[in-house]
């Protein structure tokens, strides 16, 4: 069984700061996929890392994938309020499939 | 593209009834897969699809579950019983080869009082 573990799991922060999050397990992975998931929404895809030290940035967020490809992080910078939601991360199981962590809980107030 | 379509939204229904719960994936992709998501536990694989054969089904909690996907363009999810412990939100998901991220619907929340 793979183990994945995200952290923390609530995170409340003001406006313009800056947060990382992170996505630890046990196992090695093909690849991780980081989503973002919205109130009474479904999650949606934000980005897919491969390489083990991989650095993708989509604007204000930060994707990073572990050299050994067990973990991963997503840094925000200057949060605003719609940056709110549910991150969750999603290493890619041995059939094609992906396994979700719990998520973290972001929370940005203005 | 529509993207995934559920229905219903929502659905509030009585112990004991069936429940159904409807999909229509992206048109083109060949992967199809059904969640459940609460507070505890986070999103839970319950089945998936490819090209409409179930491929991996140990996520369905008990024999009440039943999935089908007559087409590649529809796929039912049935809760026969149904109890107040599935009570939750049931999301579909398609995509391509699974390589290329999964697009989710909008899922439907269950309830069972």
């Amino acid at each position: 069984t793979q183990l994945l573990e995200q952290s923390p799991q609530f995170l409340s922060i003001q406006e313009g700061e800056n947060l990382t999050v992170y996505c630890n397990s046990s196992s090695v992975f093909s690849s991780l996929q980081w989503y973002r998931q919205e109130p009474g929404e479904g999650p949606v895809l934000l980005v897919t890392v491969v390489t083990g030290g991989e650095v993708k940035k989509l604007k204000r967020l930060t994707f990073q994938f572990g050299d050994a490809r067990k973990d991963s992080s997503l840094h925000i910078t200057a949060a605003q309020p719609g940056d709110t939601g549910l991150y969750l991360c999603a290493p890619a199981g041995s059939q094609g499939n992906l396994i979700f962590g719990k998520g973290t809980k972001l929370s940005v107030k203005p | 593209d529509a993207g995934v379509i559920q229905s219903p939204r929502h659905e509030v229904t009585e112990m004991g009834q069936e429940v159904t719960l409807r999909c229509k994936p992206i048109s083109g992709h060949d992967y199809l897969f059904w969640y459940r998501q609460t507070m505890m536990r986070g999103l839970e694989l319950l089945i998936y699809f490819n090209n409409n054969v179930p491929i991996d089904d140990s996520g369905m909690p008990e024999d009440r579950f039943s999935a089908k996907m007559p087409n590649a363009s529809f796929s039912t999810l049935k809760i026969q019983p149904s109890e107040p412990r599935d009570s939750a939100v049931y999301f579909c998901a398609s995509s391509f080869r699974g390589l290329y991220g999964y697009t989710f619907g909008s899922g439907t929340r269950l309830t069972v009082v």
